[in-house]
């Protein structure tokens, strides 16, 4: 079966501390891979997505995953965090029939 | 405003009565989606439509209907609620196959069966 795992529920970073959230692809999952992003009370927000032309894929607000093959990966960055990070986030594949799969989201927490 | 918007966005109601929640976009997008998300299991895909008169099943499809008459409108109905099918419901439409097109997300309607 097609799915993405995400590794680790809750993270919580300082401010201004790298953030890593980390995904996992299942190997029969296409190059598409996502990440949204959704503030309390909202619905999701893309990030970025992945779809083969690039392995280092840049997005919005900082934000930046890199897909690695081999790894099997699609871990999500930031460099700097900010008080305004704090949010769930989703890693996401697609299928080649336009279905979606997401990870069970990882709760990020900016402590000041 | 380009918008995706849900009707109604907080619902109770009883086991075994029928219900739907509306969706409609004014983007002119040809694809929409219905999501439910729960604690713990993030969003699961119930069900998804291409274009007009075109549905396919997703991940989790039993005990919900859809319909695409019109390309703007993709209500959800559930014939006969059970409790487990409380939960936060959100549809999203893109302009083409997501893929290419970003998804955008209406608001969610938040449903409670008893």
């Amino acid at each position: 079966a097609q799915s993405v795992t995400q590794l680790g529920s809750h993270v919580s970073v300082s401010e201004g501390a790298l953030v890593l959230l980390r995904c996992n692809y299942s190997s029969s999952v296409p190059p598409y891979l996502f990440w949204y992003v959704q503030y309390p009370n909202q619905g999701l927000q893309l990030l970025l997505k992945y779809t083969s032309a690039a392995t280092l894929v840049k997005g919005i607000n900082g934000f930046e995953a890199e897909f690695k093959k081999s790894e099997t990966s699609f871990h999500l960055t930031k460099p700097s965090a900010h008080m305004s990070d704090a949010a769930e986030y989703f890693c996401a594949g697609l299928s080649t029939g336009n279905q979606f799969y997401f990870g069970t989201g990882t709760s990020l927490t900016v402590i000041p | 405003e380009a918008q995706v918007t849900q009707n109604p966005r907080y619902l109770i109601t009883v086991t075994g009565k029928k219900l739907t929640v509306t969706c409609s976009q004014n983007m002119n997008h040809e694809y929409m989606s219905w999501y439910r998300q729960d604690p713990g299991l993030g969003l699961r895909q119930i069900y998804y439509s291409m274009n007009v008169e075109v549905t396919d099943k997703g991940d989790v499809p039993e005990g919900y209907k859809v319909s695409r008459k019109e390309k703007r409108n993709f209500p959800l109905i559930l014939e006969s609620p059970s409790p487990n099918q409380t939960s936060l419901y959100f549809c999203a439409s893109s302009r083409g196959t997501p893929s290419r097109y970003e998804q955008y997300f209406g608001p969610g309607t938040r449903l409670t069966v008893t």
